[in-house]
């Protein structure tokens, strides 16, 4: 059965602290990796992963995938709390549809 | 630009009443569509997707149906709703297999 696994669940930092949220995920011919933030209501898409050790960055958010370890980890640097929200990891396979993880939930304290 | 709306934003629905989501993705044509939940806690569970006007696909088992009857219009329904199917549920679509998949702002359903 094709599943994604997200840790930790929930983190709570400080404001300029970096941390990195990890995504690992079992799956049958393997097409993407997808990283979502959402805030109150609708998730919004930061990255999207399809090639092994190449970063993708957007500001203070960075994404790398390794294909061969079956795993993703998103990083924020020096976090506001502006970054407070749950991240969430998508993998989709070889059918029309994205395989979720639980999320894990981001809180960052001034 | 493409945009997606969907609601009602929040209901309160008694057991055994039934239930209808409407969303509808403006800018686009012949998008996918997909009806996701996410209960407390959890990810977001797949429902349905569909690729095409009437083609429904079904991921759960479950006493909740979906509909397109036009292009860009994908409704979610119950005849009688249960309390397990409170959650928050997601509309999303894309342009096809492969692309990124954009959410709707989502529909709070408490079952009393």
């Amino acid at each position: 059965e094709d599943k994604v696994v997200q840790s930790p669940l929930s983190l709570v930092v400080h404001e300029g602290d970096t941390v990195t949220l990890n995504c690992s995920y079992e799956v049958t011919n393997f097409r993407s990796l997808l990283w979502y933030k959402q805030e109150k209501k609708a998730p919004t898409f930061l990255f999207m992963l399809t090639s092994s050790g190449i970063e993708k960055k957007s500001g203070r958010l960075s994404s790398i995938l390794d294909k061969k370890e079956l795993f993703s980890i998103l990083n924020i640097t020096a976090t506001q709390t502006g970054d407070s929200a749950i991240y969430l990891c998508a993998v989709e396979a070889d059918t029309d549809k994205l395989i979720f993880g639980t999320g894990t939930r981001l809180q960052v304290f001034p | 630009s493409q945009t997606i709306h969907q609601w009602p934003a929040t209901l309160v629905q008694p057991v055994g009443s039934p239930l209808s989501l409407e969303c509808t993705v403006e800018g686009t044509s012949n998008p996918n569509l997909y009806w996701y939940r996410q209960a407390a806690g959890r990810g977001l569970q797949l429902l349905f997707y569909s690729v095409g006007i009437g083609q429904i696909s079904s991921e759960v088992p479950q006493n909740l149906s979906a509909s397109r009857p036009q292009d860009r219009q994908f409704i979610l329904s119950s005849k009688k709703l249960l309390l397990s199917d409170s959650g928050f549920y997601l509309c999303a679509w894309r342009t096809g297999y492969g692309n990124t998949i954009y959410f709707g702002e989502g529909s709070w359903l408490t079952v009393v």
